[in-house]
C-alpha cells in the first residue's frame, strides 16, 4: 500500500528565506506527483504536477523535483513571503486516484 | 470557469439523520473524486467516477455511505444514518485526465454530526 510522508510537519521562517519541503513515498510505480496548497477553510489548489517521466517542474518562485527511484520529491520556495503561509500537501497517483501526505504547515513571518 | 462547486458549505445535524452532499464538477472533466479530511487521518479518497461510472469505492468506510453520479454535471455523497465520527470536511474534485492533469478541488463541505 502506498504511503506518503511529509517532513517537517510544521515550519516557520522569516520573510525572504528560501526553503525546502520534503515528500517521500513507498511505491515508485506512480503516474504523477502533485504539490497542493491549502489555506484554512479552503480546498486544495494545485501548484505543480510532475509526471512520472519528468524530473522537475517550475512555476514562478516554486520548483518541484521528483526522484522516483528513491521515492522522494522536494518543493523549493524561493524568497518566501507572508502570503506563502499555508499547508502544503504532496500527493502521488498510483493510478487514477491519489494518496496524500499529512502536509507541512508553513508560516512565513514578516 | 466557475470551478468545482460544492453544497452546502456547512452542515450541522443530529446523529441518525440522513446527510446529502452535492458536487458540480468542472464542465468537460471526465473524472470526479470524493475525499474526506480529518485531523486524525488526513485526506482520504472515498470514491471516484469516470464518465459517471464508479471505478473505485474501496475507500468508502461503511455501507452507510453511498455516492451517485446521475449525469456528467452532478454527483451526491449520502450518509444514512449519520454518526458523530462522520464529522469531517468532505471535498469533491474533478479532472480531465488524472495521469497528466491536476485535480481541481471544491471548497469542501464541513460536516458536523452532533
Amino acid at each position: 500500500k502506498q504511503e506518503v510522508t511529509q517532513i517537517p510537519a510544521a515550519l516557520s521562517v522569516p520573510e525572504g528565506e528560501n526553503l525546502v519541503l520534503n515528500c517521500s513515498f513507498t511505491d515508485s510505480a506512480i503516474y504523477n506527483l502533485q504539490w497542493f496548497r491549502q489555506d484554512p477553510g479552503k480546498g486544495l489548489t494545485s501548484l505543480l504536477l510532475i509526471q512520472s517521466s519528468q524530473r522537475e517542474q517550475t512555476s514562478g518562485r516554486l520548483n518541484a523535483s521528483l526522484d522516483k527511484s528513491s521515492g522522494r520529491s522536494t518543493l523549493y520556495i524561493a524568497a518566501s513571503q507572508p502570503g506563502d503561509s499555508a499547508t502544503y500537501l504532496c500527493a502521488v497517483s498510483p493510478s487514477n486516484d491519489m494518496r496524500f501526505g499529512a502536509g507541512t504547515r508553513l508560516t512565513v513571518k514578516p | 470557469d466557475a470551478g468545482v462547486i460544492q453544497s452546502p458549505r456547512h452542515e450541522v445535524t443530529e446523529m441518525g439523520q440522513e446527510v446529502t452532499l452535492r458536487c458540480k464538477p468542472i464542465s468537460g472533466h471526465d473524472y470526479l473524486f470524493w475525499y474526506r479530511q480529518t485531523m486524525m487521518r488526513g485526506l482520504e479518497l472515498l470514491i471516484y467516477f469516470n464518465n459517471n461510472v464508479p471505478i473505485d469505492d474501496s475507500g468508502m468506510p461503511e455501507d452507510r455511505f453511498s455516492a451517485k453520479m446521475p449525469n456528467a454535471s452532478f454527483s451526491t455523497l449520502k450518509i444514512q444514518p449519520s454518526e458523530p465520527r462522520d464529522s469531517a470536511v468532505y471535498f469533491c474534485a474533478s479532472s480531465s485526465r488524472p495521469e497528466g492533469q491536476p485535480q481541481h478541488f471544491g471548497d469542501g463541505t464541513r460536516l458536523s454530526i452532533l
